[in-house]
């Protein structure tokens, strides 16, 4: 049982356009949400997060949308970059528990 | 400052032997997370400990598999009698406070393991 989701194993941007990573979530006592990047060999490394009391949040050129209702959540990049070529993962977690429950990740290819 | 280490980066082991991967954490951080990677999925939770307290265990997969913490600082994961559908990479994370998920957790590179 997959709670959550990222339906897009790959996308591919041009240098400087956006590039919109998409997430859907099952488990409605979700309520913390973050975004990882892996490059190859290397361990995930913390992008940016949202509670759920917001809709949105921004650090930079990346910005992170959710929509309770919907249960899906979105990661804007900003121009887009060559070095943001990486796997991106979706994870979330509910209140009192320590623990993240990752997507599958969608690998991001910025195209210069 | 250093990050999380592990140790070995690679193991390749016959079926039915036993393993034992070691994390050694930022130093200082109380709470200790191992997740497992299979390939082209991402990271499952295996289990946390709040300094050398295990506090969750819901995700090991089987009793073949069981970690400890027991001075709270370095920790490994020991999987006895290994099955091929062990591999993945072994990814341990840190953080350096306990209540929630707020606090950010830092990873270390992981270990791959191959089961023949």
């Amino acid at each position: 049982d997959q709670q959550v989701k990222q339906n897009s194993p790959s996308l591919s941007v041009q240098e400087g356009r956006i590039s919109i990573l998409n997430c859907d979530y099952t488990n409605s006592m979700f309520d913390y949400f973050l975004w990882y990047k892996k490059y190859p060999a290397e361990g995930p490394t913390f992008l940016i997060s949202i509670s759920s009391i917001k809709d949105k949040n921004e650090d930079g050129r990346f910005t992170v949308f959710l929509n309770k209702s919907a249960k899906h959540l979105s990661l804007h990049i900003v121009p887009s970059q060559p070095g943001d070529s990486a796997v991106y993962f979706c994870a979330a977690s509910a209140s009192g528990n320590e623990k993240l429950t990752f997507g599958t990740g969608t690998r991001l290819t910025i195209i210069p | 400052g250093a990050g999380v280490s592990q140790s070995p980066r690679y193991k390749v082991a016959k079926r039915g032997q036993d393993v034992a991967l070691r994390c050694d954490p930022i130093s200082g951080h109380v709470s200790l997370f191992w997740y497992q990677q299979a390939l082209g999925q991402g990271p499952e939770f295996l289990t946390y400990f709040q300094n050398e307290a295990q506090l969750d265990k819901s995700g090991l997969p089987s009793d073949r598999f069981f970690a400890e913490r027991p001075e709270g600082s370095v920790s490994t994961l020991k999987i006895q009698r290994t099955q091929q559908e062990d591999s993945a990479v072994y990814l341990c994370a840190s953080s350096l406070l306990a209540g929630g998920p707020y606090n950010e957790q830092f990873f270390g590179p992981g270990t791959r393991l191959t089961v023949l």
